[in-house]
Order: C-alpha cells, then structure tokens, then sequence
C-alpha cells in the first residue's frame, strides 16, 4: 500500500532563512503528489500539485522519483508561512490521497 | 472555501450516543470524503463516495457509517459514540477523473466533536 511520510512534526525557522518540508512517499508507479496547508482558524486548501509545476506564494515542490521525495521550499521564509503543511499522495487512476501526518512549521521573527 | 459546509461545528456528546455529522457542497462535484484528523496521525480516511449510489470505506471505517443523500450532501453518523472518536472531522470534494483539476479536493472547516 502506498505511504506518506513527513519525518518533521515541529518545524522552526527565523524569518528570511531558507525553508524546506520533507515529503517522502512509497508507491512504485507513477504517483501524482500535493502540498496542502492549513493557516490558523483557516481551512485546509491546496498549497500545489507537482504536475502543476508551479510556484504558490514563493513555495516549490519537485518530484524526484529516484529519491521517492517531494520536499516543500521557499528560499526566505515569511512570517505568514506559520501553518500545518500535509503532503498527499494519488496513485494511478484511485480519486483518494494519502496524506502523511502533517509539519507544523512556526516562522520566528 | 465556503462552497463545503459543515454542520455542527462543534459537538460535545456522551458515551453510547448517536451522533450525525452533516457536509454540504454547492461545488457541483461527484465525489465526497470523510476524514478524521487527529494530533500527530494526520487526516486518515473514513469513507468516500464518487456519486450518490456509490459509497466507499476507507482506511478507518469501523464505528462509523455514512449516507449520500444527493449530489450535494453526504452525512457521517457515530452509531455508538466512544470516547476514542474524540477528533476533528473533515468532509472534502473533488471533481471527476478527466477534469483539470482532478484528485485536487476541497475542503469544509471542519467538525470538532468531544465524546465524553
């Protein structure tokens, strides 16, 4: 069965230095993968999808197969980025994700 | 996003009681999920449903059951409430396989439900 797994519960970094979130997955087929963000008294909501290929709010993900990762980065951390980041796993043609158990990243001042 | 909604939002019951969790969505989509997120576990998967006749388990179903009234709502109901079922509980949407932004879901704000 296919796994998440984020090895970071707590997260702690000063405002302006690097950021990254590790994702790890188990799945051997071709997998699509999500960053999503819950902010304080907010909703879950998409953060981005790696097929996307994007940037969302200075944050990028890339896919690396062999390494089986998709960590979370943002070179300047910012003192809104404070929130619950959960990756998520789809595999081939299943609706469901699989969510790994969440960071809780805090931005220090 | 308030196209999912969630009914209540908070519940404090009792030992043995029946409990029933309501999730709306005017988003138009097919599927629908139930997860229960706890401290340090992460969302795990109670039950889904890709349309009304079609309901699912997930990874955690036991103690648990759901109705797929419409398009638009899909309730989950605590049987027999136990203290262990002390969680917050998120219902989500997504739109069918061949649409753009499939395997996205979207999520209502939650339910937080105390079982004493």
């Amino acid at each position: 069965a296919q796994r998440v797994t984020q090895p970071e519960k707590l997260l702690s970094v000063f405002k302006g230095a690097p950021v990254e979130l590790k994702c790890n997955y188990s799945y051997s087929g071709s997998p699509e993968l999500f960053w999503y963000v819950q902010y304080s008294r907010q909703r879950l909501q998409l953060l981005l999808r790696h097929i996307s290929r994007e940037s969302i709010k200075g944050f990028t993900a890339d896919l690396n197969k062999g390494e089986t990762s998709f960590h979370l980065k943002k070179p300047f951390a910012q003192e809104e980025d404070s929130a619950m980041y959960y990756c998520a796993l789809k595999v081939g043609g299943n609706e469901k994700l699989t969510f790994g158990t969440g960071t809780r990243l805090t931005i220090i001042p | 996003d308030a196209d999912v909604t969630q009914t209540p939002r908070n519940r404090i019951t009792k030992t043995g009681k029946r409990i029933m969790l309501e999730c709306s969505q005017t988003k138009g989509h097919d599927r629908m999920y139930w997860y229960r997120q706890d401290p340090g576990l992460g969302l795990r998967l109670i039950y889904y449903s890709f349309d009304v006749k079609d309901i699912n388990k997930g990874e955690i179903s036991d103690g648990y059951s759901v109705s797929r009234q419409a398009q638009a709502k899909f309730s989950l109901s605590l049987e027999s409430a136990i203290p262990n079922q002390t969680a917050l509980y998120f219902c989500a949407t997504s739109e069918a396989a061949g649409t753009g932004t499939h395997g996205t879901q979207y999520f209502g704000p939650g339910t937080r439900l105390t079982v004493l």
